[in-house]
């Protein structure tokens, strides 16, 4: 498996304020995704950062709200824009592939956001 | 639509009392399955990994099997160190990504 490391690790944030989430992975990777998990809830993917190119959002998802950067193969980020409290969620990113099964992702420890 | 659905969604266990999760899987043609555990605060943690009916992996207490339709978890004797949300997740043809359920909560009492 790889390290991977995410920050923050959490947040408290303003309304209508962005937040950037960061990624590090201690290894080359070919796939990066990026979840939110709703308090309670199960992980639902919001899209897959795509390396020199841009992510590819779920439905329900667009570029504008959560733009997404993946300038190399070990970092990427998530950028959660003009946030209301409805965005209060942990926010996690995987990885596959690389020397790694590309079947199996691997997870981060997420990045816990509240928005007041 | 693919979906993933599990159950029990909560079970508490003492100490030693073997049972078994859930995860039914409506998907066109399973590419893989995935099973997680997560514990409070930290992200999943990739468990076992089923490509065909039949197939079954194990792990200390946990043993996984597939069918064409669902996954089973079975945890034999567990202890409270068990305890956590355990997530099934499957992968369609064609895709790396993953359809997550909703989990299930276990809470093993000593």
């Amino acid at each position: 498996s790889a390290v991977i490391s995410q920050k923050p690790s959490r947040d408290i944030c303003q309304r209508g304020t962005s937040l950037t989430i960061q990624c590090q992975v201690d290894s080359q990777v070919t796939m990066m995704f990026w979840y939110r998990q709703q308090p309670g809830q199960s992980l639902t993917l919001i899209a897959t950062a795509n390396q020199g190119s841009e992510a590819t959002y779920e439905s329900g998802f667009v570029i504008d709200k959560f733009p997404i950067s993946r300038p190399n193969l070990t970092f990427s980020t998530l950028t959660v824009s003009n946030m209301s409290p409805e965005d209060s969620s942990i926010y996690l990113c995987s990885v596959s592939g690389g020397q790694m099964d590309k079947n199996i992702q691997y997870f981060g420890a997420g990045t816990r956001l509240s928005v007041l | 639509e693919d979906q993933v659905t599990q159950s029990p969604e909560a079970l508490r266990l003492q100490e030693g009392e073997s049972s078994s999760l859930n995860c039914s899987y409506t998907v066109s043609g399973l590419r893989g399955l995935f099973w997680y555990r997560q514990d409070p605060g930290k992200g999943p943690e990739f468990l076992f990994t089923l490509y065909s009916a039949g197939e079954e992996k194990e792990k200390e207490r946990l043993k996984a099997t597939l069918t064409k339709k669902e996954s089973f978890l079975h945890i034999t004797a567990p202890k409270p160190e068990d305890s956590a949300t355990y997530l099934c997740a499957v992968q369609a043809p064609g895709t790396y990504k993953y359809i997550f359920g909703t989990g299930t909560r276990l809470k093993v009492l000593a």
